[in-house]
């Protein structure tokens, strides 16, 4: 299958940052990238949706970007509740594969 | 309100059985297609199967393939995963979701999660 590579695996950020994490297809998957937040506890939240398209209610400080093989997620002005872990996946296959996690902490 | 909740985890020996249920509301799983994701704790997302939302169409990750099958209770709007020969491997959180695409379109993007039930293989 093809084989996610997301970065980097942790980062520390402070409220206010500008957060990038960055997310690498082993071939080409067109637009189908997707990007899910986690918090302990709870199941994936759906954030980003085909590399840019943001998913209902979901904050504008959230964008994602991509050329179908290098995929970039972006949080403009981090908020306390952003603290999470944040997973890409591509749904070019069926099922589909996942990112390994950034996760997101406070310095 | 739109809402998947799992239930049916615990602990099993190896080589034992479990099914797990996921009861949704708010919408009907014939109007979706639903899946199963696994989480081992502490670790990442795999995308375990799928089940069409009419119809009888099924897919797997080859490592649960002839041991796991998906099915549904349209009457019930649930969705089932039949676990059997269960290995240490197969611990982990395991969510349901919905698929966002309507009716028989299948989109690959889950837009409405569980919270997960956990199943713990030991012996």
């Amino acid at each position: 299958d093809i084989q996610m590579t997301q970065s980097p695996s942790s980062l520390s950020a402070s409220v206010g940052d500008r957060v990038t994490i960055t997310c690498r297809a082993g071939r080409g998957i067109n637009k189908y990238l997707n990007w899910y937040q986690q918090k302990p506890g709870q199941g994936p939240k759906l954030l980003i949706y085909e590399t840019s398209l943001l998913q209902h209610e979901v904050p504008s400080r959230f964008s994602g970007s991509g050329d179908g093989i290098d995929f970039t997620l972006t949080i403009s002005g981090l908020q306390p509740e952003d603290f999470a872990t944040y997973y890409c996946h591509q749904g070019y296959t069926t099922l589909g594969t996942f990112g390994g996690g950034t996760k997101v902490d406070v310095k | 309100e739109v809402q998947l909740v799992e239930s049916g985890g615990g602990s099993v020996q190896p080589g034992g059985s479990l099914r797990l249920s996921c009861a949704a509301s708010g919408f009907s799983i014939t109007n979706h297609y639903m899946h199963w994701v696994r989480q081992v704790p502490g670790k990442g997302l795999m995308w375990v199967s799928r089940i069409i939302g009419q119809g009888s169409s099924t897919s797997y990750v080859d490592s649960v393939k002839g041991r796991f099958t998906i099915s549904r209770d349209d009457a019930k709007n649930t969705v089932y995963l039949q676990m059997n020969s269960l290995t240490l491997e197969d611990t982990a959180v395991y969510y349901c979701a919905r698929d966002s695409g309507a009716g028989n379109y299948y989109t690959g993007v889950a837009d409405i999660w569980g919270r997960g039930s956990l199943v713990t293989v030991s012996s």
